[in-house]
């Protein structure tokens, strides 16, 4: 199986503010990794795939880089509604896993 | 428009079973796999069971492997997961989750609300 790990666990950025998300696989995956952010009570919604392609209608403060095991997302300003729980999933072989997941909080 | 509308959750005792339906539109159902997600109360996601576009491939967790079926009847857009020997742990939130190809080596690009699953005596 391989293991997704997300970091930090949590983050603390005041609003306008960049904020970087980090993940790691423990083999390589390529690029066949997918981040999703999650607001609560809801289901999880997909922001990149491919590691770095937006999904539709996902603005472009959001980014994604990376391949093989070290992937990032990146948002270069933090609005209100992106203070949420975010989780990186590779796609590359079979068990599909998540990372554990990054909370963005207002600092 | 994409919907998926996931119905059969509830309070089923330890041991019991449970048969998830999940009703598809917005799409060609038999075109895309489909998965089931599943998220215990306050924790991170996990990957449950994928099924291709035909259904001839299906895919399980570990921790479900030999306890759940996933199935699909591809004539009325329905995606079920039957859920036997039910145990604690699988208190979920389960999601269903349309993935972008006819393969289960994708992304989910739409997801169901979710139906709650508490296994409890």
């Amino acid at each position: 199986e391989i293991v997704i790990t997300q970091s930090p666990a949590t983050l603390s950025v005041s609003p306008g503010e960049r904020a970087t998300l980090s993940c790691r696989a423990s083999q390589s995956i390529n690029s066949n990794l997918a981040w999703y952010h999650q607001k609560p009570g809801q289901a999880p919604s997909l922001l990149i795939y491919g590691a770095s392609t937006r999904a539709t209608g996902i603005p472009a403060r959001f980014s994604g880089s990376g391949s093989g095991t070290e992937f990032t997302l990146t948002i270069s300003s933090l609005q209100s509604e992106d203070f949420t729980v975010y989780y990186c999933q590779q796609y590359h072989n079979w068990p599909l896993t998540f990372g554990g997941g990054t909370r963005v909080g207002i600092k | 428009e994409v919907q998926l509308l996931e119905s059969g959750g509830g309070l089923v005792q330890p041991g019991g079973s449970l048969r998830l339906s999940c009703a598809a539109s917005g799409f060609t159902f038999s075109s895309y796999a489909m998965s089931w997600v599943r998220q215990a109360p306050g924790k991170g996601l996990e990957w449950v069971s994928a099924s291709s576009g035909s259904g001839g491939s299906t895919y399980y967790a570990d921790s479900v492997k030999g306890r759940f079926t996933i199935s699909r009847d591809n004539s009325k857009n329905t995606l079920f997961l039957q859920m036997t020997s039910l145990r604690a742990d699988d208190t979920a939130v389960y999601y269903c989750a349309k993935q972008a190809g006819i393969t289960i080596f994708g992304v989910a690009d739409y997801w169901g609300q979710g139906t709650l699953v508490t296994v409890s005596s």
